[in-house]
């Protein structure tokens, strides 16, 4: 089962800020944090990951609490193109862990 | 880089007939990997083989087998097509180094429909 907890379903509106929130109180030491996100019915594409620093590349930002229970990915400025399922992943980085998808959040962007 | 390609994109089979999906990757990844994806819900992982020669089980095995012949290539087998394994296939893969093995490539995916 997905050890993460995301909302359905969230709205943003085009050129403001996205901010997803994704809860995984469970998190072991050992686990980072993965973004992933499946546009319409594409496969789905890597976005970002961390281990307890926030980070940041071109696509997003991922905030962890410091105590590491709960994240947030930003998209800074988010268009129409960026409407898609987000799933928040925690996977421990040892051997191959495979990737664990929850049902994630299906993010709007609305116009 | 063509990335990482499956054929065919769609396939209608009736119950009992059997095929196999092919997944090719052309950036030297030793793991690969093959979900299902139901309507409305994430991917569940089938099998995954983590180098030539090499495969193993994931969440939802049942029905399906794999083969990884050659690096570049992982083959999902289904001997006698079910109803139940109607759903859109996603291969991917990932590199071992710590660079890459943190991003999955995932191909585009092959619509399966059992009647």
């Amino acid at each position: 089962d997905a050890k993460t907890t995301q909302p359905p379903s969230m709205d943003c509106a085009e050129g403001r800020a996205a901010n997803l929130p994704c809860n995984h109180s469970t998190i072991s030491g050992n686990e980072y944090v993965y973004w992933y996100r499946q546009i319409h019915s594409q496969g789905p594409q890597y976005i970002i990951h961390g281990l307890k620093n926030n980070e940041t590349n071109e696509m997003a930002s991922l905030i962890i609490t410091e105590d590491r229970k709960s994240s947030t990915l930003i998209l800074p400025h988010a268009t129409l193109r960026d409407t898609a399922v987000y799933y928040c992943i925690v996977r421990a980085y040892s051997g191959n862990t495979p990737l664990v998808f929850g049902k994630g959040t299906r993010l709007s962007v609305i116009a | 880089n063509a990335g990482v390609t499956q054929t065919p994109k769609f396939r209608v089979l009736k119950t009992g007939q059997s095929m196999t999906l092919l997944c090719a990757q052309d950036m030297n990844h030793e793991y690969m990997y093959w979900y299902r994806q139901d309507p409305g819900m994430g991917l569940r992982l089938i099998h995954y083989s983590v180098g030539e020669g090499t495969t193993a089980k994931g969440e939802v095995p049942d029905g399906y087998n794999v083969s990884r012949l050659k690096k570049q290539n992982f083959l999902l087998g289904l001997e006698s097509a079910a109803p139940s394994q109607t759903s859109v296939y996603f291969c991917a893969s990932s590199g071992r180094d710590r660079l890459s093995y943190n991003e999955q490539f995932f191909g585009p995916g092959t619509r399966l429909t059992v009647l």
